[in-house]
């Protein structure tokens, strides 16, 4: 069965420390690893899709990589506005999509 | 484009009944899956309709059920409402590989 699992649960950041989230996973063929970001009360919104080990993405203070078997999100220099909780999911062979629980991140002016 | 839209918003509904759900996925795309959300459990996959079959299904009982129109409208259906099924009930349209999600729907059950 594929797992997901995302560290940290939280991360408190002030504003301008950059960190990093993990995703370690286990899947019967990778089609895609996915970054999406949930404000409290609203559906995940899509951020990246990673295909292959060594691809990067960057959006705005977000870069995403990926491995054979973890995927890292870069926060640098985040803003207040980047509170959120951050998930990770893949897709299967069989196209199933299995989520992690998320990194809930706070950033703090 | 519009993006996902789910109807209706909240719901509030007591042990026992049923309630549907209504998901339009955006423009031109023919998948549409659903998920639950709750915050002991996290997201988790129910199912997934491709030109209106079912192509994969989580591990939820029956009471669960869904379908897809042929113009990719879908509704998800809980029979026998428990407590527990109280949650963010979550549409996802996809085009390709990426799933693009609607706001849910909030379903508290008494």
């Amino acid at each position: 069965e594929d797992q997901v699992t995302q560290s940290p649960e939280a991360l408190r950041l002030q504003e301008g420390e950059s960190s990093s989230l993990n995703c370690s996973y286990t899947v019967s063929g990778l089609r895609g690893l996915f970054w999406y970001r949930q404000d409290p009360g609203k559906g995940p919104e899509f951020l990246f899709t990673l295909y292959s080990a060594g691809e990067e993405k960057e959006k705005e203070r977000l870069k995403a990589t990926l491995t054979k078997k973890e995927s890292f999100l870069h926060i640098t220099a985040p803003k207040p506005e980047d509170s959120a909780t951050y998930l990770c999911a893949v897709r299967s062979n069989d196209y199933k999509l299995s989520f992690g629980a998320g990194t809930t991140v706070t950033v703090r002016a | 484009k519009a993006g996902v839209t789910q109807t209706p918003r909240y719901l509030i509904k007591t042990r026992g009944q049923q309630v549907t759900l209504s998901c339009s996925p955006i423009s031109g795309h023919r998948s549409v899956s659903w998920y639950q959300q709750t915050p002991g459990q996290g997201l988790q996959f129910l199912f997934e309709y491709f030109s209106e079959t079912q192509r994969n299904k989580g591990n939820f009982p029956g009471r669960f059920s869904g379908r897809q129109f042929s113009n990719s409208r879908s509704e998800m259906n809980v029979s026998t409402l428990e407590l527990g099924d109280s949650a963010l009930y979550l549409c996802a349209s996809g085009g390709g590989n990426e799933q693009f999600f609607g706001p849910g729907t909030r379903l508290t059950v008494l």
